[in-house]
């Protein structure tokens, strides 16, 4: 079964620090991926998604994550923070529906970023 | 400005009550999600549904159903609420993005409800 890896449940980062938040998938079928972020009190919003090309894809908020098929990781990056990205980040993956009717999108337990000023 | 709305933010509860959340997306989707939320486990798919009347199990349908009565609204109902259902509850809409049932692309989430159930 796919699934997705989140290995740091909480990064803490001084502001302006780069940061690199993990995401590792298992499925040897093509797939989208997705990052998400949940700020406190919200629901979630996509920060950046892969479906084709270029394997470095950018997002909002200054956001980026890069997609690399042999590792078959898309880490999300910044190189510099702000006490404003303070949130919950999820990683996602869409596969395609094989043995189901849909394609279903499968996320990652989350990583809470903390950004200490 | 797309948005989802879910009919409440908190919610309590007691053991046994019938319990309804609902959710509205205002831009004519045609795929529509519930997904519960629990620390350490990300977002877990419970129903799904990509037309009017229609619907599908996810990861974790037992002790919920759904209604699709028309495309905007989507319900989850917990029949008989147990102290294990207490957990943050997402709805969530996509647009349907090939010619057949699909949760691809981005999804729009609502708020959220946090339930508990005492």
């Amino acid at each position: 079964a796919q699934s997705v890896t989140q290995l740091d449940s909480q990064v803490p980062v001084f502001e302006e620090a780069p940061v690199e938040l993990r995401c590792n998938y298992s499925s040897s079928v093509s797939v989208y991926l997705f990052w998400y972020v949940q700020y406190p009190n919200q629901g979630l919003q996509l920060l950046l998604k892969y479906l084709s090309g270029s394997t470095l894809v950018k997002g909002i908020n200054g956001f980026e994550a890069e997609f690399n098929k042999s590792q078959t990781s898309f880490h999300l990056r910044k190189p510099s923070v702000h006490i404003s990205d303070t949130a919950e980040y999820f990683c996602a993956v869409k596969v395609n529906g094989e043995e189901t009717s849909y394609d279903k999108v499968i996320f990652g337990p989350g990583t809470s970023l903390s950004v200490i000023p | 400005d797309v948005k989802v709305t879910q009919s409440s933010r908190y919610l309590v509860k007691r053991t046994g009550e019938k319990v309804f959340l609902e959710c509205v997306q205002d831009m004519d989707h045609e795929n529509m999600f519930w997904y519960r939320q629990d620390p350490g486990l990300g977002l877990r798919l419970i129903y799904f549904s990509y037309d009017v009347k229609m619907k599908e199990k996810g990861d974790i349908p037992e002790g919920y159903s759904v209604s699709r009565e028309k495309k905007e609204r989507f319900s989850l109902i917990l029949e008989s609420a147990s102290t294990n259902q207490t957990s943050m509850y997402l709805c969530a809409s996509s647009s349907l993005h090939i010619d057949r049932p699909s949760s691809t692309d981005t999804q729009y989430f609502g708020p959220g409800t946090r339930l508990t159930v005492l």
